[in-house]
């Protein structure tokens, strides 16, 4: 069946560290993915694609990587501040539609 | 403004009555969706539509149906509403110029609780 997985519910960094998180999928050949941040009680945002034949996208702080070998793509937040805390949702573009990861909260101790 | 306004935001209803979320929007997208999001489970599609005359059902349709009135404005109903359809609810669009690289445009969400 297709799948797609984030690497854990939440994960608890220090600030100023890098946060690495990580979508896997199965059963897809997505031509696109994209990472979107949510915050509590509002709607998701979007903040990077990413297209198979690009290995590495960056935006400030961001930077996104997908390996469609692996079936995986990763997302890091470098030098991470308090407000960069937030649930982390990745989605493939999947012909017409929009398929979402469960999410990963990522939470940034001070 | 918001760009795109769920209302209610919201909801409190006892089994068996009938719902409507309504969503309208200001980008002036053709394309609009309705996803349901549930812990642990993320966002889960229920209908979307790609202009005024097309609805397609997404991942969970049943128990749910759609009205697209106008460009700006894509309703979702709950014809009989059940314990298990509380949830939040999110309305988004999209830019059909960007196709499949558009990103998605959300609403603040319809917190529905049904008793």
């Amino acid at each position: 069946s297709q799948k797609i997985e984030q690497n854990s519910e939440a994960l608890n960094i220090q600030e100023g560290k890098t946060a690495t998180l990580t979508c896997n999928y199965t059963n897809y050949s997505p031509a696109y993915l994209q990472w979107y941040r949510q915050d509590p009680g509002r709607g998701p945002v979007f903040l990077l694609l990413i297209r198979e034949n690009e290995k590495e996208k960056r935006k400030e702080r961001l930077k996104v990587t997908f390996d469609t070998t692996l079936k995986q793509s990763l997302f890091h937040i470098t030098a991470s501040q308090p407000a960069d805390s937030a649930t982390y949702l990745c989605a493939i573009v999947w012909g017409q539609n929009f398929v979402f990861g469960p999410g990963t909260r990522l939470s940034v101790l001070p | 403004d918001a760009d795109v306004t769920q209302t209610p935001r919201n909801r409190i209803t006892k089994t068996g009555k009938r719902i409507m979320l309504e969503c309208s929007q200001t980008k002036g997208h053709d394309r609009m969706y309705w996803y349901r999001q549930d812990p642990g489970l993320g966002l889960r599609l229920i209908y979307y539509s790609f202009d005024v005359k097309d609805i397609n059902k997404g991942e969970i349709s049943d128990g749910y149906s759609v009205s697209r009135q106008a460009q700006a404005k894509f309703s979702l109903s709950l014809e009989s509403a059940i314990p298990n359809q509380t949830a939040l609810y999110f309305c988004a669009t999209s830019d059909p110029g960007r196709a499949n690289t558009g990103e998605l445009f959300f609403g603040e969400g319809s917190r529905l609780t049904v008793l």
